[in-house]
C-alpha cells in the first residue's frame, strides 16, 4: 500500500517564477492538506482540499493556490516566488473528517 | 494569535532512559492533539493522538498525557532507543461548529531528541 507521494523531491527556482508541486494521497484517502515548513520550524497549514474544493485555508497570500483532481491527487501552485518561500512543502492526506493525517516526504523548494 | 509551543527545544538522553517531551498550547478550543516524529529529510510521522475528553493514552512505548487545566501536553517515551532520535512536534486542531475540525493542524516549534548509545 503506497503512502503519500510527492514530486519533485527538490526544486530550485528564481525569484518571480512560478512553481507547481504535486501530491498523491495514500490509497483510500480523499482529503489533501498542504503545509509549509521553514527550516527549524513546525509545519504551517496552507490549505486543505476535499471533493475538489478548498475547504479550509491558513494565513497564506493568494499567490498560493491549489487544485484537487477527481482521483484525489493535488497540486500546489505558488506564483511570483519570493526568497521567503524557500521551505519544505509537505502534503498530508486523510479520509473525510478523520483527524489522523499521513504526511509525504515533502518537496524542498529553494528560491534564489 | 493561538499557538502551540514547546518548553524545551532540545533533549539529550541515554539509551534505555525514559524521555519526556513537553508542549504548551493556548487555544482553549483545541479538541484533538497529536504527536509527530520527524526524522531528517522525511515528513512528520504520526506517533500518538489524544482527544480533549481524555487525560492519558498509551501506545507502544509511548504515552501522551493531557492536562487541560494548564493547557499542557506531554509525550513520554519508555526505554528510549537511538532510533528515537528525531524532532518531535505536538500539533492540535480545534473543534469547529458542527463538531468537525477538518484537520487544520497547528504545530509547535519542535523538540530535538538525541539518544546517546
Amino acid at each position: 500500500d503506497a503512502g503519500v507521494t510527492q514530486s519533485p523531491t527538490h526544486l530550485i527556482k528564481t525569484r518571480g517564477q512560478q512553481v507547481t508541486l504535486r501530491c498523491s494521497p495514500k490509497s483510500g484517502h480523499d482529503t489533501v492538506s498542504w503545509y509549509q515548513q521553514a527550516l527549524g520550524q513546525g509545519p504551517q497549514f496552507i490549505f486543505q482540499y476535499y471533493e475538489e474544493e478548498e475547504r479550509q485555508r491558513g494565513n497564506f497570500p493568494d499567490r498560493f493556490s491549489g487544485h484537487q483532481f477527481p482521483n484525489y491527487s493535488s497540486e500546489l501552485n505558488v506564483n511570483a516566488l519570493l526568497l521567503g518561500d524557500s521551505a519544505l512543502y509537505l502534503c498530508a492526506s486523510s479520509w473525510g473528517t478523520v483527524w489522523e493525517q499521513y504526511f509525504g516526504p515533502g518537496t524542498r523548494l529553494t528560491v534564489t | 494569535g493561538e499557538s502551540v509551543g514547546l518548553h524545551l527545544p532540545t533533549l539529550s538522553v541515554q539509551e534505555g532512559d525514559n524521555s519526556i517531551i513537553n508542549c504548551a498550547y493556548s487555544n482553549s478550543a483545541s479538541d484533538y492533539f497529536i504527536w509527530y516524529k520527524q526524522e531528517s529529510g522525511k515528513g512528520p510521522q504520526f506517533i500518538i493522538d489524544i482527544r480533549s475528553n481524555m487525560d492519558k493514552r498509551q501506545g507502544q512505548r509511548v504515552t501522551v498525557l493531557l492536562n487541560k487545566t494548564v493547557k499542557h501536553l506531554s509525550l513520554q517515551i519508555a526505554a528510549t532507543q537511538p532510533g528515537d532520535s528525531a524532532v518531535y512536534f505536538c500539533a492540535e486542531t480545534p473543534r469547529v461548529a458542527g463538531g468537525t475540525s477538518y484537520g487544520k493542524l497547528t504545530f509547535g516549534q519542535g523538540t530535538i531528541l538525541t539518544v546517546h548509545p
